[in-house]
C-alpha cells in the first residue's frame, strides 16, 4: 500500500462547480499536512496546511479525518485558474515529506 | 528577496557522464531536500539533509550523490550509476526539520540524457 494515494483524475469540471479531492495516508501517526498546487512544468506551490480543526481559504476548504486517515479539498465557484495538478501531502515521521501521485483538475468554460 | 535557486533550468547529459545539479537557497532554512518527478508521477524522496555536513538518503538514493558543506547548499551530483536519470528534479528546503510548515521549493531543473 503507498503511503499516501490520491485519485489521479482528471476530474473535467465547467466553471462554477464545486469539487472534492480526497487523500488517503496509511501512517497514523503522520502530524502535518499540506495541500500543494503544481502547474505543468512548473514547481509545486504551498496551497494550504491541513489542521485537525479544518481550515478555509477564499474559495478553498481543507479538512482532516484521523480516524479514517484521509484529507480532503474542496473548492467552491471554480475558475479556469483552478486548472493543475493538486498533491496531497503528508509528514509520514521520517523529517521529510511524501507527496501523492497527484489529481489533475480541468476546469472547462 | 529570499528563495531557492537552482541551475541549470535544463540540463543534458550524455551516457556514462556525472553532472552537478546546483541548490542555493537565502531563506536561513535548516533543513534541504532533493526530488524526482517522472512525467504524470509523483514527487520521490532521493536525499534530505537537516544540518551542515550530514544527509540522509531518501527512497531512490541509489546513483546520486550529495553535499552539505554550507547550510545555504545542497548540490545533488547524478553519476554514471544512474542508469535513468531524465526527470524534473526539484529541490527543496523547510525552516524546521521536520517540515511542519511545509516546503518552499526551487524551480526545477529538467535533465535530459542524449
Amino acid at each position: 500500500r503507498k503511503e499516501v494515494e490520491q485519485d489521479p483524475g482528471p476530474f473535467n469540471v465547467p466553471e462554477g462547480a464545486t469539487v472534492a479531492f480526497n487523500c488517503t495516508y496509511s501512517n497514523s501517526a503522520s502530524q502535518s499536512f499540506f495541500w500543494y498546487r503544481q502547474d505543468c512544468r512548473k514547481e509545486p506551490k504551498l496551497l494550504m496546511s491541513v489542521y485537525s480543526s479544518g481550515n478555509e481559504d477564499g474559495r478553498f476548504t481543507a479538512q482532516l479525518n484521523r480516524a479514517s486517515q484521509y484529507i480532503s479539498l474542496l473548492i467552491r465557484d471554480s475558475k479556469l485558474s483552478d486548472s493543475a495538478t493538486y498533491l496531497c501531502v503528508v509528514e509520514t515521521g521520517r523529517r521529510a515529506l511524501t507527496f501523492g501521485s497527484g489529481t489533475r483538475l480541468q476546469v472547462q468554460p | 528577496d529570499g528563495g531557492i535557486t537552482q541551475s541549470p533550468k535544463y540540463l543534458f547529459r550524455k551516457e556514462g557522464q556525472n553532472v552537478t545539479l546546483s541548490c542555493e537557497q537565502n531563506l536561513n532554512h535548516d533543513a534541504m531536500y532533493w526530488y524526482r518527478q517522472d512525467p504524470g508521477q509523483g514527487l520521490r524522496l532521493i536525499y534530505y539533509s537537516q544540518i551542515v555536513n550530514d544527509f540522509q538518503k531518501g527512497d531512490i538514493a541509489e546513483g546520486y550523490s550529495v553535499s552539505r558543506e554550507k547550510k545555504e547548499s545542497f548540490p545533488l551530483t547524478v553519476t554514471s550509476a544512474q542508469k535513468n536519470p531524465t526527470a524534473f528534479y526539484l529541490c527543496a528546503s523547510s525552516i524546521g526539520m521536520r517540515a511542519q510548515y511545509g516546503y518552499t521549493f526551487g524551480s526545477g531543473t529538467r535533465l535530459t540524457v542524449v
